[in-house]
């Protein structure tokens, strides 16, 4: 797997926008996108993921960039219950079945929501 | 709930006990993974099982830890004569392949060595 670069920590305002870039420069072209995030003494949480189009679903967007070097979460309105490590992977999707098809983690983004 | 159920949740031991964690999958998932995450790191692979067959093993996964899925269901891991620096949260996960490639985590077996 391509390793990422996350910033480790980040503040946000409560009810604002929560934007929290990954890069991953020597990503593969069969290589999605994944975030987790993991609130303290619970296990991760898939978030959302995508190879080259932006996605959004109900917890978050995804925009990544046209080269794939880069991409960038957005939780559009952060509440209090955001407060996570938030994990950048990139990895091939286990559509084959091939390979440990597990997640590599790095350290994450500590993101700490301000009331 | 039909998550990913780990038992126990906490365990705290003496330095060479031996100890055993559960894991129970969700129910239509083909793969299982162990994972472990020590303070302030991210979660690290330890090994996965497709079924019942373990198709591999990280390097972190000494001689001392053992693990198995009988019948391609539960899985349990066990760690033998335990050390301090065993001490971790063990995290399990599942996952159906092919598909998303989406791990669902359950919520860990935290393991205290004395």
């Amino acid at each position: 797997d391509a390793k990422t670069t996350q910033p480790p920590s980040m503040d946000c305002a409560e009810g604002r926008a929560a934007n929290l870039p990954c890069n991953h420069s020597t990503i593969s072209g069969n290589e999605y996108v994944y975030w987790y995030r993991q609130i303290h003494s619970q296990g991760p949480q898939y978030i959302i993921h995508g190879l080259k189009n932006n996605e959004t679903n109900e917890m978050a967007s995804l925009i990544i960039t046209e080269d794939r070097k880069s991409s960038t979460l957005i939780l559009p309105h952060a509440t209090l219950r955001d407060t996570a490590v938030y994990y950048c992977i990139v990895r091939v999707a286990g559509y084959s079945g091939g390979g440990a098809d597990g997640l590599t983690f790095g350290k994450g983004t500590h993101l700490i929501i301000q009331p | 709930d039909t998550g990913v159920s780990q038992d126990p949740r906490h365990k705290i031991t003496k330095r060479g006990q031996n100890v055993t964690f559960r894991c129970d999958p969700i129910s239509e998932h083909n793969r299982l993974y162990w994972y472990r995450q020590t303070l302030g790191q991210g979660p690290e692979f330890l090994t996965y099982f497709q079924n019942e067959a373990q198709l591999e093993k990280s390097r972190l996964l000494s001689d001392r830890f053992s693990a198995e899925r009988p019948k391609g269901s539960f899985s349990t891991l066990e760690i033998q004569r335990t050390e301090q620096g065993d001490s971790a949260m063990y995290l399990c996960a599942s996952s159906l392949v092919p598909g998303t490639g989406e791990l669902f985590f359950g919520e860990g077996s935290r393991l205290t060595v004395l």
